[in-house]
């Protein structure tokens, strides 16, 4: 199956300081990719969806000025935590879906996560 | 899309069949029947899919009712590797602007 990688696996950050996470699609190209935040204990909440090229589109209650998504090729996004505090403290999920030019049609793949504590 | 409903935890024994049941009385025609699974701590993980035909592949078997208001996910024989929670989701496969919305699913525990 199609490999979706994430980078870093971990950080640990200041209050206050911005922290940038790599989604990238290995193996395949992702017209569409998604950003998810999982608290402990809870099931994944969709954050937003990007498409390359243009401007990421947010869910309800998520803060586009907090959270950049930047989609600028169709294997890589990044997903910038800005001024961060510690309720940002979360497990981040990249997602990239396959265009049906890519014969995956539409299937969606999931990166390992990126834990990020904010102290 | 159809909203699904599954039992929030189950367990079974390691060796066992784990069979994970999911209802779906609403789906539409043309929406599939995808199962994922979350390992703590990992992202999702793609299982299996189907229409309206029972499906295998080499890690479970998806049984789908003949008027697809309900779908079981087999695991033919757990192992403790298998704990996870299993989400299933309807949705349009061929819909390029379909966003993947996960519910609570079910906690498997499989016990030695």
């Amino acid at each position: 199956g199609a490999v979706v990688s994430q980078h870093p696996s971990r950080v640990i950050c200041k209050s206050g300081t911005s922290v940038k996470i790599e989604c990238r699609s290995l193996d395949f190209q992702a017209t569409t990719m998604f950003w998810y935040r999982q608290f402990p204990k809870q099931s994944l909440m969709l954050m937003a969806t990007s498409n390359e090229g243009s401007k990421a589109t947010y869910e309800q209650g998520v803060e586009k000025d907090k959270f950049l998504i930047n989609h600028a090729s169709l294997t890589l996004s990044t997903l910038t935590v800005t001024s961060a505090h510690p309720e940002d403290s979360s497990f981040y999920i990249c997602s990239a879906r396959a265009g049906l030019a890519e014969g995956n049609y539409n299937e969606q793949f999931f990166g390992p996560g990126t834990r990020l504590t904010v102290l | 899309d159809a909203k699904t409903t599954q039992p929030p935890s189950m367990d079974c024994a390691e060796g066992r069949a784990a069979n994970l049941p999911c209802n779906h009385s609403t789906i539409s025609g043309n929406e599939y029947v995808y199962w994922y699974r979350q390992i703590h701590s990992q992202g999702p993980q793609y299982i299996i899919h189907g229409l309206k035909n029972n499906e295998t592949n080499e890690m479970a078997s998806l049984i789908i009712t003949e008027d697809r208001k309900s779908s079981t996910l087999i695991l033919p024989h757990a192992t403790l590797r298998d704990t996870a929670v299993y989400y299933c989701i309807v949705r349009l496969r061929m819909d390029s602007s379909y966003k993947l919305i996960f519910g609570s699913g079910t906690r498997l525990l499989v016990r030695p």
